[in-house]
């Protein structure tokens, strides 16, 4: 157990609609990353926070948006959602992003768009 | 950006056997490559990491190497053992960039008892 959590751990949804997605880090990890794994695109960076702020932007597609509120906890939002982003969501922590550091991968969200 | 690309994607082996898995970078300011090892269902976690100050790094029958000038780097499994069995994913990254990682595609290595 990595000490991240992620919820769901499941969600089948259909094409259209708006999903929120929930990821609390590792105890003293000021550090959330949002990462997408799909089959044929692997493991792709979609954004990073840093104590509540904004830090690092990779592939994230602008239906998608993220938040990390003051006790941490940061939340992924997917919207008008295709059948293309299902995928598994991973959340990650790490103590610091001035790294580089360990990253703490959470156990993920599997989405289903259908 | 940075690209990374990883081989072979697939890799089969007996119990007792080393395996390698190569990867290449692009970006010379890159200089942090971490591996993560992902059983399947489970979440990656960190195995082994190197830094470009270092060309090899042990850790029991895990191995990484870093060749800077040629941008390649590799991982090495010795004695492997069913447990080995996962996907493997090498990642480069760099300062100026929070040291997000760019992953590799990945290599599925399964070690047959």
């Amino acid at each position: 157990d990595s000490g991240v959590t992620q919820t769901p751990k499941h969600l089948i949804t259909a094409t259209g609609q708006r999903v929120t997605l929930r990821c609390s880090p590792r105890s003293g990890d000021l550090s959330v990353y949002w990462y997408q794994q799909s089959l044929d695109q692997g493991l792709q960076f979609l954004i990073q926070y840093y104590n509540g702020e904004e830090r690092a932007k990779g592939n994230i597609l602008e239906r998608f948006s993220a938040q990390q509120f003051p006790d941490l906890h940061s939340e992924l939002n997917l919207s008008s959602l295709e059948l293309g982003d299902s995928a598994l969501y991973f959340c990650a922590s790490s103590v610091d992003a001035s790294g580089p550091y360990e990253q703490y991968f959470g156990p993920g969200t599997r989405l289903t768009v259908t | 950006g940075e690209n990374v690309e990883q081989h072979p994607s697939t890799l089969s082996v007996q119990e007792g056997d080393s395996a390698v898995i190569k990867c290449t970078y692009s970006d010379s300011a890159s200089n942090y490559f971490p591996w993560y090892k992902q059983e399947l269902g489970k979440r990656p976690q960190l195995i082994i990491d190197i830094r470009s100050n270092v060309g090899e790094k042990k850790d029991q029958r895990i191995a990484v190497t870093l060749n800077k000038t040629a941008k390649h780097f590799s991982l090495h499994i010795t004695e492997t053992q069913p447990e080995d069995s996962a996907v493997y994913f090498c990642a480069a990254s760099r300062p100026g960039g929070s040291y997000i990682p760019t992953f590799g595609r990945g290599t599925s290595l399964i070690v047959h008892p």
